[in-house]
C-alpha cells in the first residue's frame, strides 16, 4: 500500500523552465511534508518542508504548494538549472505515535542546457 | 563532523549468508533509521530507533534485525540473505529535540547484491 503517490516518474525540462512534481497522500495523521533531493551515488538531502496549516512555502527557486482538502502537495522549481538535475522525493511524516517518514516513489528530473 | 557514516560501501553476498551493515553518527541525534531504496519504489523504512535500547519496525522489517546499544551506532543485520534483499541501504539520523524530526540526515549508502 503506497501511502504517498508521486508523479511523474521522470521529467525533462529546458534550462530556465518550471519543473512541477506532484504528490498525494491518504493518511490524515501526516503532519509534515518534506521534499528530499538526491544526486547519483549520494544519500537524499532535505530540500524544503511544509506543515499542513500553510498553503505555500518558498525558499529561493523552490516552492511547495499544499492543498489540505485535496490531500495533495507539489514542488515547483522556478528557473530550472542543469545543476537541479537529480531525483526528487516527496515524503510525509507522522510525528505522533508512528514517527515514520513515508516516501513517494521519486521523480528523476533532467534539466537540459 | 563526519555526519552519518556507513560501511561497507559495496557488498556481495551469497544466498543464506549473514552480515551486518554498520551505521554511525556524530551529531548526538536520538532518532536513527534504516531504509532500502529500490528502483521505482522510493525509500522504504526497515527499522528505526528513538534512543539507545529502543527500536521499532518500519514498513519492511522481515529478514532484518537491529539493536541500539549507544546513541552513535545503529547496525542492521541481515540474518539469512536472499536475492530479494538486493538493494541500496541508507542509514539516517535526526534530532528529536529540534522539532524537525522529518529533517533526516542520510549516509552515503551501502549497495548490496545477493546472488
Amino acid at each position: 500500500q503506497q501511502q504517498v503517490k508521486q508523479s511523474p516518474q521522470s521529467l525533462i525540462v529546458q534550462k530556465g523552465g518550471i519543473s512541477i512534481i506532484n504528490c498525494a497522500y491518504e493518511n490524515t495523521a501526516f503532519d509534515y511534508f518534506p521534499w528530499y533531493q538526491q544526486f547519483p551515488g549520494k544519500g537524499p538531502a532535505l530540500l524544503i518542508a511544509i506543515r499542513p496549516d500553510v498553503s505555500e512555502k518558498k525558499e529561493g527557486r523552490f516552492t511547495i504548494s499544499f492543498n489540505k482538502s485535496a490531500k495533495q502537495f507539489s514542488l515547483h522549481i522556478m528557473d530550472s538549472q542543469p545543476g537541479d538535475s537529480a531525483t526528487y522525493f516527496c515524503a510525509a511524516f507522522d510525528s505522533g505515535s508512528a514517527r515514520q517518514l513515508t516516501f513517494g516513489s521519486g521523480t528523476q528530473l533532467t534539466v537540459l542546457p | 563532523n563526519a555526519g552519518v557514516t556507513q560501511t561497507p560501501k559495496f557488498q556481495v553476498l551469497k544466498t543464506g549468508q549473514s552480515m551486518t551493515l554498520q551505521c554511525a553518527q556524530d551529531m548526538n541525534h536520538e532518532y536513527m533509521s534504516w531504509y532500502r531504496q529500490d528502483p521505482g519504489m522510493g525509500l522504504r523504512l526497515i527499522h528505526y530507533s528513538v534512543g539507545a535500547g529502543i527500536t521499532d519496525q518500519g514498513e519492511v522489517p522481515n529478514g532484518y534485525n537491529v539493536s541500539r546499544s549507544t546513541t552513535e551506532d545503529f547496525p542492521l543485520r541481515l540474518l539469512s540473505a536472499a536475492p530479494s534483499q538486493t538493494s541500496v541501504y541508507f542509514c539516517a539520523s535526526s534530532s528529536l529535540s529540534s522539532g524537525k524530526i522529518y529533517e533526516q540526515y542520510f549516509g552515503p549508502g551501502t549497495r548490496l547484491t545477493v546472488t
